[in-house]
């Protein structure tokens, strides 16, 4: 039993349309992620954040952004998807050091 | 600052052989963790193991071992007897306490295990 939960799994949406990409975790921890990843590559870290209203940019520059109202809820947004956007989008959670809890990703893709 | 360097780019072996993934890693700090992930085509990362830089003991489970070197910061992860179902891209990834416990991840080794 997932206790992170993505959604949707997979979109295809058009060029321009506001998208947001759902995390959402049952486990109480304060630190939650964003990565991007192109097929087959590295993840890089997009957002991150360590608790309710705190929000940093990762290490890769994204046009995303992400809010952090509640513990349990990590919401990624595009304001106008582009195709550049298309990507694997993961999120995940962590306690410590070394409690990482990964999503099952969102698949994206922009035509 | 962090960094994970994955030299294998791809590899590609017949099953029964056994195979070897190499991770270096730069860090500054002593309290660090290393992880493997598996990442099959269905796009989800499947944990594979931890193991943090107090602890330099080998790690066999199964088929899979993973050698712990501090001394050439080097976490090797072999599969012994590979499978078909082994195929996948496998990560190498590293925490540490100044980076605020975020993870960085190698460029991953693209494992293909051929019948």
């Amino acid at each position: 039993e997932a206790d992170i939960y993505q959604t949707p799994r997979y979109l295809v949406i058009g060029t321009g349309k506001k998208i947001t990409l759902e995390c959402s975790q049952t486990m109480g921890h304060d630190k939650m992620y964003w990565y991007q990843q192109d097929p087959g590559m590295e993840l890089h870290l997009i957002h991150y954040s360590y608790g309710v209203n705190s929000t940093e940019k990762g290490d890769l520059s994204s046009e995303s952004t992400v809010s952090r109202i509640r513990t349990e809820h990590f919401p990624l947004t595009l304001e106008s998807a582009r195709p550049s956007h298309t990507s694997q989008y993961l999120c995940a959670s962590s306690e410590r050091l070394y409690g990482y809890t990964f999503g099952s990703g969102t698949r994206l893709t922009v035509v | 600052a962090q960094k994970v360097t994955q030299a294998q780019t791809e590899i590609s072996v017949v099953e029964k052989e056994d195979v070897t993934l190499d991770c270096v890693y730069e860090t500054r700090d002593t309290t660090y963790y290393l992880f493997w992930y598996k990442q099959p085509p269905s796009g989800e990362l499947v944990f594979l193991i931890r193991r943090n830089s107090f602890d330099e003991q080998n790690e066999i489970s199964g088929r899979y071992s993973w050698n712990f070197q501090k001394s050439t910061s080097s976490f090797n992860f072999t599969i012994t007897a590979s499978q078909v179902v082994d195929s996948a891209v496998y990560f190498c990834a590293l925490s540490e306490w100044t980076s605020g416990s975020r993870l960085t991840f190698g460029e991953g080794t693209q494992l293909t295990v051929n019948p």
